[in-house]
């Protein structure tokens, strides 16, 4: 079963709208969660690192005021689109890890912005 | 500059027989590499990895192989399966839990 349930899997909302999508590990705490967008036919692009209790660290180019993380417990994750424009419409999906294990990927979240 | 290549966007090999995925690199201070399986609408699934200083490293039917010198990887199915049919991604890191950069994948059809 999943280790990690992201939420929603999809959204469509107008252009303007602030959206929030989750990132919960489920079967262990997670000391760092990413969060990575993806084209289509391109690659996962990695945006941040969400470490629990500390900022997040943005990738070149992404816009930090632009794309919220919150990391408020080992279990948690979420990744505000702020004033969401067509152009952020994009797969995002969040992945976690502990330790020294390779990281457990969310299902993604379809992001439509009209 | 694109650190992790996978040159062939799309791959058909019939049932039982062997598949090839490759994957090259350009970052020679990657120390782990790692092959995920995704299936539409599906989140990546982890599949196997390697340490850079191993060159090999076997799990049941799938085998990675590396060449450091060459900055290359690949992925052996053997035999395939309809089920491996997938997008398979060759990603790098600098250890086994931390960030990685990913290829664009590779879309492996098996047919039976």
């Amino acid at each position: 079963g999943a280790v990690v349930s992201q939420h929603p899997s999809r959204v469509i909302c107008k252009s303007g709208t602030s959206v929030k999508i989750e990132c919960r590990s489920l079967d262990f705490q997670a000391t760092t969660m990413f969060w990575y967008r993806q084209f289509p036919k391109q690659s996962l692009m990695l945006m941040a690192t969400s470490n629990e209790g500390s900022k997040a660290t943005y990738e070149q180019g992404v816009e930090k005021d632009k794309f919220l993380i919150n990391h408020a417990s080992l279990t948690l994750s979420t990744l505000t689109v702020t004033s969401a424009h067509p152009e952020d419409s994009s797969f995002y999906i969040c992945s976690a890890s502990r330790g020294d294990q390779p990281q457990h990927f969310g299902d993604g979240t379809r992001l439509s912005i009209l | 500059d694109q650190q992790v290549k996978q040159n062939s966007p799309s791959l058909s090999v019939q049932e039982g027989r062997i598949s090839i995925l490759n994957c090259d690199y350009t970052n020679s201070m990657f120390d782990y590499f790692l092959w995920y399986k995704k299936y539409p609408a599906e989140g990546p699934t982890f599949l196997i990895s390697i340490s850079s200083i191993k060159d090999k490293n076997e799990d049941g039917r799938f085998t990675v192989f590396l060449n450091k010198s060459a900055k290359h990887l690949s992925l052996h199915i053997v035999p395939s399966q309809p089920g491996d049919s997938a997008v398979y991604f060759c990603a790098a890191s600098y250890s086994n839990a931390g960030k990685s950069t990913f290829g664009d994948g590779t879309t492996l059809t098996v047919k039976p």
